[in-house]
């Protein structure tokens, strides 16, 4: 079973609207982080936002907040007021424990079009 | 600072052909990984390593080595390519954070990526 799910290959959405990248996740863990990550076409790894499993309240940075639903095993990235420069393919990614270290679990992702 | 650097950014190996993949990063992080990345699969791990002279492997290991000799470099190798390697790779860095941490993301930082096709 994926541990990182996200199920719209792509969106668009116009300028200056808001647009919710689902994504949830599978894990029996109760210690866990998740993250999202934005890839323009230029290919770079940027990274955006950070949600913890115990953090009570939603993350949010600049434009980008995270709605955490832990119930439903939920961490969408809500990105206001798009631009044109949010085009770009996005990873949620959820941060996972073994044997001692840490590792990432990506989705396969998402492509965002922002048109004008 | 430079980050995370990746060496080269693109290579073309004929099968059979070896080579190996340098990453550095300048931040002091224990923890470094190789993920691979190919169209509709996001982005898999290869191998990561803890701390110097520390490796394991990650979700796709087959036909990769690694080593880490110096905290500060890690090296991904590929002793015979195939063209199932034809890929974007990868290399990332993080501090490492205890089980229960409620501060910081320690998130992964990445370098720009190689660019990898075996004919």
């Amino acid at each position: 079973a994926q541990k990182i799910t996200q199920t719209q290959p792509g969106m668009f959405v116009q300028e200056k609207e808001a647009v919710t990248l689902d994504c949830t996740y599978d894990t029996s863990d109760p210690s866990y982080g998740l993250f999202w990550y934005k890839q323009p076409s230029s290919g770079e790894m940027i990274f955006l936002i950070y949600q913890g499993s115990y953090d009570q309240q939603n993350a949010t940075e600049g434009r980008y907040s995270l709605n955490f639903q832990k119930a439903r095993k939920s961490a969408n990235l809500v990105i206001s007021a798009s631009q044109l420069g949010d085009s770009a393919m996005y990873f949620c990614a959820m941060r996972e424990y073994q044997g001692g270290s840490e590792k990432l679990v990506f989705g396969k992702g998402m492509k965002l079009t922002v048109n004008p | 600072n430079a980050g995370v650097t990746q060496t080269p950014k693109f290579r073309v190996l004929k099968t059979g052909q070896s080579m190996t993949l340098l990453c550095a990063q300048d931040m002091n992080h224990e923890y470094m990984y190789w993920y691979r990345q190919d169209p509709g699969m996001g982005l898999r791990l290869i191998h990561y390593s803890v701390g110097e002279g520390t490796t394991a492997k990650g979700e796709v290991p087959d036909g990769y080595n690694v080593s880490r000799l110096k905290k500060q470099n890690f090296l991904l190798g590929l002793e015979s390519a195939a063209p199932s390697q034809t890929s974007v790779y990868f290399c990332a860095s993080s501090y490492p954070e205890g089980i229960g941490r409620t501060t910081g993301a320690g998130e992964q930082f990445f370098g720009p990526g190689t660019r990898l096709t075996v004919l």
